[in-house]
């Protein structure tokens, strides 16, 4: 069972543009919601995150939106560069037991940024 | 994040033979957490270590999987008996504490298994 399902699989975004990611979860347990990027090759890095109590987080040219009744968030990328060009994985998270946040991810999108 | 450390970047595996895969978490860190990437899909959970205690392996498979994270070296994933689907991506992350909302896990840059 998917628990955080996200969309599109694949994005083209023309520089200066806005790249818009979107991620739906299941499980209302979750309490914190983070975003990775992750260039091939490389291990994943945390962009940004988000607690549900907030229905906005922005950082740079970065933006979260969260919609607590609908279970959904998106991430926004402003001004798009080809640098942004990765794969954008949303994920959710909550104590399992015993202290274990382990992280539950979507299956990611490959973002390609064109000059 | 160059922090952690793991190795072997890359291992080629027959199927049958064992596969030993290291993490050298950030220095100070004392949690350890191991994910799975299959190709085209995102990161599973496998199990969760502190210094010498598995603490959740709900995301590890029963059979051929082990962990561990003795007191003094890396942590190591051990996968016996190969097969073809143990073909992925396995990424190691490390916490100075539990991954508590707020705190930065950081992930390193893979070992990429391949069976053949």
């Amino acid at each position: 069972q998917q628990q955080v399902k996200q969309s599109p699989q694949s994005l083209i975004v023309q520089k200066g543009g806005i790249s818009i990611i979107n991620c739906a979860y299941e499980n209302t347990a979750f309490d914190y919601f983070p975003w990775y990027q992750q260039f091939p090759g490389k291990g994943p890095a945390l962009l940004i995150a988000i607690r549900p109590d907030v229905s906005e987080k922005k950082e740079g040219r970065f933006t979260i939106s969260f919609n607590k009744s609908a279970k959904q968030f998106s991430l926004h990328i402003m001004d798009s560069q080809p640098g942004d060009s990765a794969t954008y994985f949303c994920a959710a998270t909550m104590d399992s037991g015993a202290g274990s946040y382990q992280l539950t991810f979507g299956k990611g999108t490959k973002l390609s940024v064109i000059p | 994040n160059a922090g952690v450390m793991q190795n072997p970047r890359h291992l080629v595996r027959r199927r049958g033979q064992e596969a030993r895969l290291r993490c050298s978490p950030v220095k100070g860190h004392s949690h350890v957490y191991w994910y799975r990437q299959l190709p085209e899909e995102g990161l599973k959970f496998m199990v969760y270590l502190q210094k010498e205690n598995i603490i959740d392996e709900s995301g590890m498979p029963k059979e051929r999987f082990s962990a561990e994270f003795p007191k003094e070296g890396p942590s190591i994933l051990r996968i016996q008996q190969v097969v073809r689907g143990d073909s992925a991506a396995y990424f190691c992350a490390s916490s100075p504490n539990t991954g508590q909302p707020g705190n930065t896990i950081y992930f390193g840059e893979g070992s990429w298994l391949t069976v053949v």
